[in-house]
């Protein structure tokens, strides 16, 4: 089975830019949660989807936001870049809730 | 707030002998437990999990232990190898709340040859 595949891999973008993530989760898993990893803040919980539904989101402003789609795939968004956004993106996917969670490869974002 | 909490940030072992890394919450609603190993540039890897209901769950070189009422859980690799190092995150999440885990701050393993 292929595992969680995140696109891109590295961008850079400029502040006050907006970027759009990409996460493919393991084939027949249905919940799809973001997580950011910075050194330091460490790896910080973003938001969680299940069958397209927002079930939790973490700590973080307005700016960043998510949705899921009915294939399960997961895109995140985060509008007008912060050099503090500068991070490691992860994305995980479980069968369902309450399980353990597998993660992407991550997709690094530098803003400059 | 520290939820989970992973004290000491490295730990070096020699290759054969046994690594303990620890790790402690304070949030009494986690019920589920996870360790992941972290390699730089990538993704952490799943290693083990266990429930609140049980006290210890093993796979093969990797044992979680689960110490409730002293809100404290331990992995113990064994023999440890040089290929285990890495970074290690232990995590916590409250199935009512959903998936959402909370990550400790995670410890550097590093076995010696």
């Amino acid at each position: 089975k292929a595992g969680v595949t995140q696109t891109p891999r590295y961008l850079i973008k400029t502040r006050g830019q907006q970027v759009t993530l990409s996460c493919s989760p393991i084939s027949g898993h249905r919940s799809v949660s973001w997580y950011q990893q910075t050194p330091g803040q460490g790896l910080q919980f973003l938001f969680e989807y299940f069958s397209e539904t927002q079930r939790n989101k973490g700590n973080f402003p307005g700016r960043f936001s998510g949705r899921q789609f009915s294939n399960s795939r997961s895109e995140m968004n985060v509008s007008t870049l912060e050099l503090g956004d500068s991070a490691l993106y992860l994305c995980a996917s479980s069968v369902l809730l309450g399980n353990e969670q597998y993660f992407g490869p991550g997709t690094r974002l530098t803003v400059t | 707030d520290q939820q989970v909490k992973q004290n000491s940030p490295s730990l070096s072992v020699q290759e054969g002998r046994i690594s303990i890394l620890n790790c402690d919450y304070t949030n009494s609603m986690f019920d589920y437990f996870l360790w992941y190993k972290k390699y730089p540039a990538e993704g952490p890897t799943f290693l083990i999990s266990i429930s609140s209901i049980k006290d210890k769950n093993e796979d093969g070189r990797f044992t979680v232990f689960l110490n409730k009422s002293a809100k404290h859980l331990s992995l113990h690799i064994v023999p440890s190898q040089p290929g285990d190092s890495a970074v290690y995150f232990c995590a916590a999440s409250d199935n009512n709340a959903g998936n959402m885990l909370t990550f400790g701050g995670g410890t550097r393993l590093m076995v010696k040859p």
